[in-house]
C-alpha cells in the first residue's frame, strides 16, 4: 500500500519570504502522479501543482515549486514570495497510473497548516 | 459550467439515522469517488466507481453504501449514522484514459452525528 507523510502538522512564513513544505511518500509503482492541493478556509481544494513521476524537470507554476527527488521519494513544495492568499491547508497526494489512469484514487497526507503573516 | 456539485453541504444527523449525501458531476468524467477528511489524517478515499454500474471499495467504506446509475449522479448513502462517522466528506471526479490523474472536487459536506 502507498502512504504519504506530511512531518509538518504546520508553518508560518511572513509576506514576501519563502516556504518549503515537506512530503514524503512510499511505493514500490514505477509509474505514479504527485500533487499538492491548497484547501482555504473556504473548504475548497484546489490543484496547486502536478508532477509526473517519469519526468526529471521539477514542476513549476508561477511562484510554486517542487523539489522531486524520486531516488529519496521527496516530493516538498516551494512558495516564493508568499501571500496572504497562501494561507491554507496544504495537502500532498500520490496516485499510481497503471496502464496511463489513476482510476481517481489518490492517497494524501496529513496536511500542514500554513500561515502566511503580513 | 458548474463542475462537481454536492449537497447537502451542511448536515446533522442522530445515531441511527441514515442520509444521502448527493453527488453530480457535469463534466461528463468516468471517474468518480467519495472521500472524508479528519484532523490529523487528511482525505481518506470511501468509494470509487470507474462508471455507471460499476463502483468499488476503498480504504474506509464500512458503514457506507453507493450506487452509479448515470454518468453524471454518485450518491453516498449512510446506512445508520454513527458518531464515529463526522465528518466532512467530499466527492470528486476525474477524466479516464491517458490522463494525469487529477481530481475535479465538489464543496464538501460537514457532517455531524450526534
Amino acid at each position: 500500500a502507498q502512504t504519504v507523510t506530511q512531518s509538518q502538522p504546520e508553518m508560518s512564513v511572513q509576506e514576501a519570504e519563502t516556504v518549503t513544505l515537506s512530503c514524503t511518500y512510499d511505493t514500490s509503482e514505477s509509474n505514479y502522479y504527485l500533487f499538492w492541493y491548497k484547501q482555504p478556509p473556504s473548504r475548497q481544494m484546489i490543484l496547486v501543482i502536478r508532477q509526473e513521476a517519469y519526468k526529471q524537470q521539477n514542476a513549476t507554476e508561477n511562484r510554486f515549486s517542487v523539489n522531486f527527488q524520486k531516488a529519496a521519494k521527496s516530493f516538498s513544495l516551494k512558495i516564493s514570495d508568499s501571500q496572504l492568499g497562501d494561507t491554507a491547508m496544504y495537502f500532498c497526494a500520490f496516485t499510481t497510473s497503471a496502464g496511463g489512469t489513476s482510476y481517481g484514487k489518490l492517497t494524501f497526507g496529513q496536511g500542514t497548516i500554513l500561515t502566511v503573516h503580513p | 459550467n458548474a463542475g462537481v456539485t454536492q449537497t447537502p453541504k451542511f448536515q446533522v444527523l442522530k445515531t441511527g439515522q441514515s442520509m444521502t449525501l448527493q453527488c453530480a458531476q457535469d463534466m461528463n468524467h468516468e471517474y468518480m469517488s467519495w472521500y472524508r477528511q479528519d484532523p490529523g489524517m487528511g482525505l481518506r478515499l470511501i468509494h470509487y466507481s470507474v462508471g455507471a454500474g460499476i463502483t468499488d471499495q476503498g480504504e474506509v467504506p464500512n458503514g457506507y453504501n453507493v450506487s452509479r446509475s448515470t454518468t453524471e449522479d454518485f450518491p453516498l448513502r449512510l446506512l445508520s449514522a454513527a458518531p464515529s462517522q463526522t465528518s466532512v466528506y467530499f466527492c470528486a471526479s476525474s477524466y479516464s484514459g491517458q490522463s494525469t490523474g487529477e481530481l475535479f472536487f465538489g464543496e464538501g459536506s460537514r457532517l455531524t452525528v450526534l
